[in-house]
């Protein structure tokens, strides 16, 4: 069985532009997850998409959005890139709520110049 | 607001010893559950071990040990007999409410032949 798939593995992007970054998560898993992980520290959590609907949002300013389509897999967006936005951003695939049995992808590395 | 602090920036270990990465946690929940994850530089998240507040016994999964102490509010990882390929990110996280884990800064372990 696949795992979690995140796409594109690796992308450049100018700062101001905009990018979305795609996550397929485990067949039968509905809920997924968005963490940022800058570079020397831990995951952040961004959101959580569940059976279609945000059921958790961190503390992140509103040019981070995401959605989940009806086959599960989600999407992150964010508009307006600052260079701080440069991290690996990492999706996390679970049956229902985030615990024992979430799975993560390989992750996004999101270079902002 | 929950935490998780790990106090090692990094540890190194000869090949086939022990070691433990030390975690330490503070919530105000009475039902929690605390995780550690490993992250090889490919940037994947990989889940090694699952500690719930209530469980009586310390949790272990083949090499990989909880060392769970309620009290002292810690859950440190003991990997015994390490391997080349254990060298990696090491990462300690808890779970609040239904949708997220908070992070530790992580650990990185280097195994040395």
């Amino acid at each position: 069985d696949a795992g979690v798939t995140q796409s594109p593995t690796h992308l450049i992007k100018t700062r101001g532009q905009q990018v979305t970054l795609r996550c397929s998560p485990i067949s039968g898993h509905k809920s997924v997850s968005w963490y940022q992980q800058v570079l020397g520290q831990g995951p952040q959590f961004i959101f959580q998409y569940y059976e279609k609907e945000e059921r958790g949002r961190g503390n992140f300013p509103d040019r981070f959005s995401a959605r989940q389509f009806p086959n599960y897999s989600s999407e992150l967006n964010v508009n307006a890139l600052l260079l701080g936005d440069s991290a690996l951003y990492l999706c996390a695939s679970s049956l229902d709520r985030v615990g024992a049995e979430a799975f993560f992808g390989q992750g996004t590395r999101l270079t902002v110049v | 607001a929950q935490k998780i602090t790990q106090t090692q920036p990094g540890m190194f270990v000869q090949e086939k010893e022990a070691v433990t990465l030390d975690c330490t946690y503070d919530t105000s929940d009475q039902s929690y559950g605390l995780f550690w994850y490993k992250q090889p530089s490919s940037g994947e998240m990989i889940f090694l071990i699952y500690q719930g507040s209530y469980d009586e016994q310390n949790a272990t999964e083949g090499r990989y040990s909880l060392n769970f102490q309620k009290a002292r509010k810690s859950a440190n990882l003991v990997i015994s007999a390490s391997q080349l390929g254990d060298s990696a990110m090491y990462f300690c996280a808890m779970r609040e409410g239904y949708n997220k884990l908070i992070f530790g800064a992580g650990t990185r372990l280097a195994v040395h032949p």
